[in-house]
């Protein structure tokens, strides 16, 4: 079945930037996100990029999809204590027979911002 | 906008008991899920809904169970709780089949005794 794989913590300063990775074994997966939790609240989308893209940025964000390798990363340049919190790596497979597309999701790495 | 709405925040029951956890939403959005978190874990579905009056099963269904009686609501039920269902739970919603964006609610924090 699907799998997707993060590191579970990743400790960076403020003003650098911060790197997230994720691998994934799903090579008929549709989209990848990104999604952010802070504490005590559910997952927001961040960002997602089509499968067959290599690069896509947003603002602070820019998401890299090594198609090949089955690797994903988050990059925030500029990163600040507002950062800090879990960041989920996710896959969607093609819809099923009902029409639904299962999205499964990493682990989650924790971001801490030093100040 | 409510968006997703998930009651209740926490609760503790005993092993054997029953409830249910609630999810509402306002957006008119035809899917719906709910995920159970766990360290070191992430999210894993436990069932989901592509309507009104239809349900399936995620990877992790046992103990639970699901209805959609509504586009609205969509609640999940513990049918008898064990402590290996202390978990956070996630309701969410999302407006078309590629499920994208997934609107969250803010969970259900569940402790089993």
């Amino acid at each position: 079945g699907e799998d997707v794989e993060q590191s579970l913590f990743l400790s960076v300063r403020e003003g650098d930037s911060s790197v997230i990775n994720c691998t994934y074994t799903d090579s008929s997966s549709t989209y990848l996100y990104w999604y952010k939790q802070e504490p005590g609240a559910g997952l927001q989308l961040l960002t997602y990029i089509f499968s067959n893209m290599d690069m896509k940025q947003d603002q602070r964000l820019t998401v890299l999809l090594n198609k090949k390798d089955k690797h994903l990363s988050l990059r925030i340049a500029d990163t600040q204590t507002g950062d800090s919190a879990i960041y989920f790596c996710a896959e969607s497979s093609p819809p099923n027979s009902g029409g639904y597309q299962k999205v499964t999701f990493g682990t989650g790495t924790k971001l801490q911002v030093i100040p | 906008n409510a968006g997703v709405t998930q009651t209740p925040k926490f609760q503790v029951l005993k092993t054997g008991q029953s409830m249910t956890l609630q999810c509402a939403q306002d957006m008119n959005h035809e899917y719906m899920s709910w995920y159970r978190q766990d360290p070191g874990m992430g999210l894993r579905l436990i069932h989901y809904s592509v309507g009104a009056g239809i349900t399936d099963q995620g990877e992790v269904p046992n103990g639970y169970n699901v209805s959609r009686s509504t586009t609205e609501d969509f609640p999940l039920r513990l049918l008898s709780a064990a402590p290996s269902q202390t978990s956070v739970y996630f309701c969410a919603s999302s407006e078309d089949r590629s499920n994208q964006p997934q609107h969250f609610g803010d969970g259900t924090r569940l402790s089993i005794l």
